[in-house]
């Protein structure tokens, strides 16, 4: 079936204003993870859905960062009064399930690309 | 929350030489998986690891995981240039928050 959808794959915007990202998982998908990862440099966790409940949010780096997941299935990260520290690449994954003897496998999107200038 | 180290950051090898990374945690590990992101590309899961002492390969690839679930180990043997990208480790919180190392950059010269 179809992977893990992310839009816009590319987004500009000015500094100070809020920018919205969206994250359709894969059907059947109960976790679903959102992380940052600037040019050239590893994955910043940001935030975990397991349902649409976020067991763990300590990732998120300001309060202008919220998440949302309804339906338990899209997903979206809000970012308000965007600054240039916030430009990085934003990867959406989702996952079969958590916990167990092991997770199962992280399926990325091709993440949104998004740039403050 | 869940700390783990990789090393190294960065291996430039000839082609058909051979590669390993290295990730290392202070406390024991549930499991740990592997990921590949070639340039311009997203992660791709390549593994899971489970057992203690486990090893498992694909192809001109070997995954160790430790037996004290510490450390675990990518290897590639006889490098090829589509082998190029980064190679991360992750592990899992007792939350189920998987964190990621901060991968190691390898580089292929043909």
């Amino acid at each position: 079936g179809a992977g893990v959808s992310q839009s816009p794959s590319n987004k500009v915007t000015e500094k100070g204003k809020d920018v919205e990202l969206r994250c359709d998982p894969i059907s059947g998908h109960t976790a679903l993870y959102w992380y940052r990862q600037s040019l050239g440099q590893g994955l910043e966790f940001l935030i975990y859905f397991q349902g649409n409940s976020a067991p763990d949010k300590s990732g998120l780096p300001s309060d202008r960062f919220s998440a949302e997941r309804t339906g338990g299935s899209v997903s979206t990260l809000t970012i308000q009064r965007t600054q240039q520290e916030d430009s990085a690449v934003y990867l959406c994954a989702s996952s079969r399930r958590t916990g167990g003897a092991g997770n199962s496998p992280l399926h990325f999107g091709n993440g949104t690309r998004l740039t403050v200038t | 929350g869940q700390q783990v180290m990789q090393i190294p950051q960065y291996q430039h090898v000839q082609e058909g030489e051979d590669f390993t990374t290295y990730c290392n945690s202070s406390t024991t590990l549930s499991n740990i998986q592997w990921y590949k992101q070639r340039p311009g590309g997203h992660p791709v899961f390549l593994i899971q690891l489970v057992k203690s002492g486990e090893v498992k390969k694909q192809k001109r690839l070997t995954f160790q995981f430790g037996e004290a679930k510490k450390n675990s180990s990518l290897h590639i043997t006889a490098t090829q240039t589509t082998d190029v990208g980064t190679y991360f480790c992750a592990v899992t919180s007792s939350n189920y928050k998987l964190t990621f190392g901060k991968g190691t950059l390898l580089t292929v010269n043909p």
